[in-house]
């Protein structure tokens, strides 16, 4: 197990709702980084907070938002589902700014069914 | 962006070594190469990472090319648990690590 968790680990929710995951990253990382992996796909770059900052999007719409909180856990907020958003969500936490050159660990990821 | 291809699928014989390729032509001075697998339902894992220089560690050995634009993931002797989706990564300067599809590796009894 890597210490980071995600929840809730499954989902339903309908076309047109809002959605809240959560993420607690490992202790003493400062960087968590959320990804959409669709099934059967790789995993793709949402956003990534560095202490409590946005450090980093992907190409994705502003529909998708994100916090981080103090303690360094993390949320990701998703309005207006569409059914295309239906996929697996997951959480990386790594330490120190521009994580590129360390080791991230991802949670077991939340399972999203867009109804 | 700088993209990675790597072939769908690899099947190998438990034991034996495996050599798992990456195209990455465009890649970027500023771009680290990592890898990760990822089993079924669950999240990916680091495997290993480098700029330049080829790299060890107890998992795995990753060789990289003089001119950066290939590198080959190296399982020294496969088990049944390295059975997984493979993903050669690059890193950017804006933080992002750009997934593709993987190589899916099967390995054999």
């Amino acid at each position: 197990e890597t210490g980071v968790t995600q929840s809730p680990t499954h989902l339903i929710k309908t076309r047109g709702q809002q959605v809240t995951l959560r993420c607690s990253s490992q202790s003493g990382h400062n960087t968590v980084s959320w990804y959409q992996q669709a099934l059967g796909q790789g995993p793709q770059f949402i956003f990534q907070y560095y202490r409590e900052e946005e450090n980093g999007r992907g190409n994705f719409p502003p529909r998708f938002s994100g916090l981080q909180f103090p303690n360094y856990s993390s949320e990701l907020n998703v309005n207006a589902l569409e059914l295309d958003d239906s996929a697996l969500y997951l959480c990386a936490s790594s330490f120190g700014r521009g994580a590129r050159n360390t080791e991230a660990f991802f949670g077991q990821g939340t399972r999203l069914t867009v109804v | 962006d700088a993209k990675t291809t790597q072939p769908n699928s690899m099947e190998s014989n438990e034991e034996e070594p495996v050599h798992l390729p990456c195209n990455h032509s465009t890649i970027s001075g500023t771009d680290y190469i990592h890898w990760y697998r990822q089993l079924p339902s669950q999240g990916p894992e680091y495997v290993i990472h480098g700029l330049t220089s080829n790299v060890n560690n107890r998992m795995a050995s990753l060789a990289i090319a003089e001119d950066r634009k290939s590198s080959t993931l190296i399982l020294h002797r496969a088990t049944l648990r390295d059975a997984a989706v493979y993903y050669c990564i690059l890193s950017s300067y804006n933080n992002d690590m750009r997934f593709g599809a993987g190589t899916r590796l099967t390995v054999k009894p």
